[in-house]
């Protein structure tokens, strides 16, 4: 069974760098035919898609987080990374990792597995 | 990239049938067959209940049906259970290989 684990830090300072961990169990994340991405959740609001990344490096970000955000993949530790620049309260939110699966379709356009989540607060 | 529109919260009673709406855009909903939906409990992960439009993963309960007109898609979940009451996301692939999410719709069987 799939496993997806967030991992770091879960206070962050204003201005300083947001960085989140994903730990993939239970499959390759080199695997054709999935991407892997995350989605975060401000306290008692809604989900927001912030990016995702195939094995092989390619990435797609939401347009008006790109110029803040990098997702890397690792696949000697079968895990992927976000990282998040210059963070203020408003990036306070739950962060989920997940997989996005392409094997109907040639984009990852659905999520069908999801790690936990982990808060992570801005503040000073 | 704006966020589809969804109603805030819906309620209908045990046994009842509800839908709950989502619009999108012609870049977006009215674009592609690829609106997904999303059940959540407080406090727990998203799970996926339909993709591609109006497809069901294994394991969902067919009580769960997915459609699309234009550029608006719907979720429909006949014989209301309790265990159904929860928020529910709306999700949709747009240009440039990127998804947007719904506000959400929060769920009430009263």
């Amino acid at each position: 069974q799939l496993q997806l684990q967030e991992s770091g830090p879960g206070l962050v300072k204003p201005s300083e760098t947001l960085s989140l961990t994903c730990t993939v169990s239970g499959g390759s994340i080199s695997s054709s035919g999935y991407y892997w991405g995350w989605i975060r959740q401000p306290p008692g609001k809604g989900l927001e898609w912030i990016g995702n990344i195939y094995y092989s490096g390619s990435a797609y970000y939401k347009p008006s987080l790109k110029s803040r955000v990098t997702i890397s993949v690792d696949t000697s530790k079968n895990q992927f990374s976000l990282k998040v620049r210059s963070v203020t309260a408003a990036d306070t939110a739950v962060y989920y990792c997940a997989r996005h699966p392409t094997e109907t379709v040639a984009v990852p356009a659905a999520i069908d597995y999801w790690g936990q989540g982990t808060l992570v607060t801005v503040s000073s | 990239q704006s966020a589809l529109t969804q109603p805030a919260s819906v309620s209908g009673s045990p046994g009842q049938s509800i839908t709950i709406s989502c619009t999108g855009t012609s870049s977006d909903i009215g674009n592609y067959n690829l609106v997904s939906w999303y059940q959540q409990h407080p406090g727990k992960a998203p799970k996926l209940m339909i993709y591609e439009d109006s497809k069901r993963p294994s394991g969902v309960s067919n009580r769960f049906s997915g459609s699309k007109s234009g550029n608006t898609a719907s979720l429909t979940i006949s014989g209301l259970q309790a265990e159904d009451e929860a928020d529910y996301y709306c999700c949709s692939y747009a240009r440039t290989s990127t998804l947007v999410f719904g506000g959400g719709t929060k769920l009430t069987v009263l």
